[in-house]
Order: C-alpha cells, then structure tokens, then sequence
C-alpha cells in the first residue's frame, strides 16, 4: 500500500531549538498531509500542502514538497515541551484506490526542557 | 463540538468472545476508516467506507468485519478475538469520500483493547 516513510524515527532536542522530519513516498501524489499523535491518542490534522505547491506555512510550522524527489519535510520552529509527540505523513495518491490515507511509523520527537 | 467517538477507550477481553467497537461521528462525514496501530509498524486501514452501505477492505481486514448502516456510525465487529488482534484501534472520518479531496482525516481517541 502507497505510504508516506518518516525520517528519523526518532529524534530528541532542546527546548527552543528547530525540530525537522523528512517524509518519502513512492507514487505521484494529489497532496500530502501531516499529522500529529500524541502518546496513546487519535492523531490530528496539522497541515497540508498540495502537489503544486512548494512551501506551505503554518504558525511555527513550515512544510516543502519536492515532487521530483518525492518527497516533503515538516520544520517545527522554536520547538516547546508541548511538541512532544508523534509525527506522521501521509501522502494521498492521485490515482487507483479511493481508501485514501495511508500511513508509516512516524517520527517520535522528544523536546527536552 | 465535532468530534468522532470511540467506545470503550478499553477492553480486555479472551479469545473468541465476540466484541464490538462502536464508532460515531457527529459531522456528517461521509467517509469512514479503521485502523490499527502496533508498535514499529505505524497504522494499518482494516477497512473504510465510502457512504451508508458502501465498505471495503484496507489492508489488514482479516477477522474483522465492519457495517455502515448508518451515515454516522461505523462500528468494528471482532466476531472471534484472537490474541494478535492486540491493538490500539483508531477510528476516523472525513467530509469527502473522494481520493482527490484535501479533506483532512479526523481521528476518535482510540481504543486499547487486549484479548488474552
């Protein structure tokens, strides 16, 4: 099934610092949505940015798209304690089965006060 | 205040006792999904539903089954557990049921159930 993989698996940072996560997918793509998932609770809707768009930003969040490398990258900026999550992709593709989104493993990212 | 709603938010229960997750979303969706989460294998669909009376499989539908009688509720019915149906389970729903939409998935708090 066409899913978006996350990079790093997990990642650990200090309060105030830039948290970054990359996402690849494999299929040409409609758009690509990114989620968030905090310990044990249903993930929620962040953003997402459509296959014509390059940059696309969000409060402290900034999303790209590369197309051509299939791929995107979610930068948190100034990140807090409260970013302490899960983060996942998901790529939606533009063609064939309508189950919609699918999803990897996510990035685990820890920001340490 | 729109939301998805799962229950219970636990379960545990023993091998081949039949069980059901309900799920119901308050705003008017007309897509569906179900979806398990296991540790280092991310989310699984195990199925989704277009509209009332319209479901498919994802990708790990064995042993369960699913029904949409209602545009509201999609609940997920394990007519027999077995122990690796150990999960956390997540419904969720969005507005449009077209693979081409930005609709973004709303997701229900889960549902932690253990068969043992």
């Amino acid at each position: 099934s066409q899913q978006g993989e996350e990079d790093p698996q997990a990642l650990s940072i200090q309060e105030g610092e830039n948290a970054t996560m990359n996402c690849s997918y494999k299929t040409s793509i409609n758009n690509l949505q990114w989620y968030r998932q905090n310990s044990g609770r249903g993930l929620v809707h962040l953003i997402l940015i459509r296959s014509n768009e390059r940059e696309k930003h969000s409060g402290r969040l900034r999303v790209t798209l590369d197309t051509s490398k299939k791929s995107s990258s979610l930068l948190i900026t100034a990140s807090r304690a409260a970013d302490t999550a899960s983060y996942f992709c998901a790529p939606r593709i533009s063609s064939g089965s309508a189950r919609q989104l699918t999803f990897g493993s996510g990035t685990q990212l820890t920001v340490l006060p | 205040e729109a939301q998805v709603t799962q229950n219970p938010r636990y379960l545990i229960t023993v091998t081949g006792k039949k069980l059901t997750v309900t799920c119901s979303q308050n705003m008017n969706h007309e897509y569906m999904s179900w979806y398990r989460q296991d540790p280092g294998l991310g989310l699984r669909q195990i199925y989704y539903s277009m509209n009332v009376e319209v479901t498919d499989k994802g990708d790990v539908p064995e042993g369960y089954k699913v029904s949409r009688k209602e545009k509201r509720n999609f609940p997920l019915i394990l007519e027999s557990p077995s122990p690796n149906q150990t999960s956390l389970y997540f419904c969720a729903s969005s507005l449009s049921p077209f693979p081409t939409s930005d609709s973004p998935l709303h997701f229900g708090n889960g549902t932690r159930l253990t068969v043992t």
